[in-house]
């Protein structure tokens, strides 16, 4: 099942470094979103593209920026990774933006040490 | 905004048994509320949803109620099984939003 993948699965970094996770959908959709889940489990959403356009930016600290090239590839960057930042990160697409179906990524458990 | 309530937040029962998780929301305009199953170290996986103009739906032993006036909904699960084990989710969306309100998340165990 490829339909959304995410590269790394898997990222263990120190504090202070930047790092990325790339997402790509295969799906033909025109909305893309990155949850974080904390260690609690909580789904908590962080932003979401509409066609390359941003259109969700919840209160996420300013190190973490999106960028979307296309309509099928999402990419977060997080710079000056903390503690806290540890967590899995999942990204998610819509067929259309306010689409009700969303498929979600396998995940990228980032552990910041 | 929208604040989605989940309980409980674990739940044991013995296969065979049936199993509920409630929700409750905030928002009279939310219309959409899908339930997501979760395997450890999986990805949430969309198993069954309800729109507000549906008031159950079933699908094989998994069926969601929505009570629109008292804005809560509820997975029902029958017949339980050991693979049920998951972490469950609700969500709560607006019409045409893209915003997804997750509840807290259901521990489910089913023992063998």
């Amino acid at each position: 099942d490829t339909a959304v993948s995410q590269t790394p699965k898997y990222l263990v970094t120190q504090m202070g470094n930047d790092k990325s996770i790339k997402c790509e959908q295969n799906l033909g959709h025109d909305t893309m979103y990155w949850y974080k889940q904390d260690s609690k489990k909580f789904l908590k959403i962080m932003f979401s593209y509409n066609n390359k356009e941003l259109i969700i930016n919840e209160t996420v600290p300013n190190r973490f920026s999106p960028k979307s090239p296309d309509k099928a590839h999402l990419n977060l960057h997080i710079n000056s990774l903390e503690l806290g930042d540890s967590a899995v990160y999942f990204c998610a697409s819509s067929p259309r933006t306010g689409g009700d179906t969303q498929y979600f990524g396998p995940g990228t458990r980032l552990t910041v040490l | 905004g929208e604040n989605v309530e989940q309980h409980p937040s674990t739940l044991s029962v013995q296969e065979g048994d049936s199993a509920v998780i409630k929700c409750t929301y905030s928002d009279s305009a939310s219309n959409y509320f899908p339930w997501y199953k979760q395997e450890l170290g999986k990805r949430p996986q969309l198993i069954i949803d309800i729109r507000s103009n549906v008031g159950e739906k079933k699908d094989q032993r998994i069926a969601v109620t929505l009570n629109k006036t008292a804005k809560h909904f509820s997975l029902h699960i029958t017949e339980t099984q050991p693979e049920d084990s998951a972490v469950y989710f609700c969500a709560a969306k607006r019409n045409n939003f893209n915003k997804f309100y997750f509840g807290s998340g259901t521990k489910l165990n089913v023992k063998p």
